[in-house]
């Protein structure tokens, strides 16, 4: 298994919702990633858990709210967003320490908040 | 600060030759990485460089130097399925885990 995946593929949510985002990947990888991606932009970077700890986080409202439960899964926790948080989440997975190592990222989950 | 730009938009015809460029400046550097993304797909893959010099992978080479800051994406023999955002991301110095990506540049391609 080579991939990673996301669910769901589409959300919509109001401002007072709850919702989760999923991500899995059966790689092995050690390292895992929450990017967000507006449109025509590049992905940026929010969250890294290495070893299932958070690593990295850039600095993003207490509004995401990340999680990982073990070595496969990431969850991304939502709550109270703003209509400007409207994008593509990008979960991404890598493999070791090893400079070298590429990120494999999955088809994203398109988030609408309303 | 880190800045990586890349072109915003080029064209290109079918069977030609395109070169996307780079340019970075970053706190350091372990690496950089090329992506390619399709509208509402996930990146994926295309190569890795950390030495000077040019990496071929088929229809696509990658070239790098350090001393400038400067890479480059070749694709040869230009298909449609081409048409896509090649995105440039480096790994900055002290930390594995994290890429810096560029601006990105969406090519298309016509016949």
């Amino acid at each position: 298994d080579t991939e990673v995946t996301q669910t769901p593929k589409h959300l919509v949510m109001g401002m007072t919702n709850k919702k989760s985002l999923k991500c899995e990947q059966h790689m092995g990888h050690r390292a895992m990633y929450w990017y967000k991606q507006k449109a025509k932009k590049p992905p940026e970077l929010m969250f890294v858990y290495s070893y299932e700890k958070l690593s990295i986080n850039e600095s993003v409202p207490s509004r995401f709210s990340p999680e990982c439960p073990n070595s496969s899964l990431l969850n991304l926790h939502l709550h109270a967003l703003q209509p400007e948080d409207s994008a593509l989440y990008l979960c991404a997975s890598s493999q070791g320490l090893a400079i070298h190592n590429e990120q494999f990222f999955g088809p994203g989950t398109r988030l609408t908040v309303l | 600060g880190q800045n990586i730009d890349q072109p915003t938009e080029m064209t290109a015809t079918e069977g030609a030759i395109v070169q996307i460029n780079c340019t970075y400046q970053t706190s350091g550097f372990n690496g950089l990485f090329w992506y390619q993304q399709h509208a509402g797909e996930a990146p994926t893959f295309l190569s890795y460089n950390v030495l000077d010099g040019l990496e071929e992978k088929g229809r696509f080479s990658s070239f790098l130097s350090r001393s400038k800051g400067y890479s480059y994406l070749l694709l040869k023999e230009l298909q449609m399925k081409d048409s896509a955002s090649y995105l440039c991301a480096v790994r900055p110095a002290g930390n594995t885990d994290k890429l810096i990506f560029g601006t990105g540049t969406r090519l298309q391609v016509f016949p």
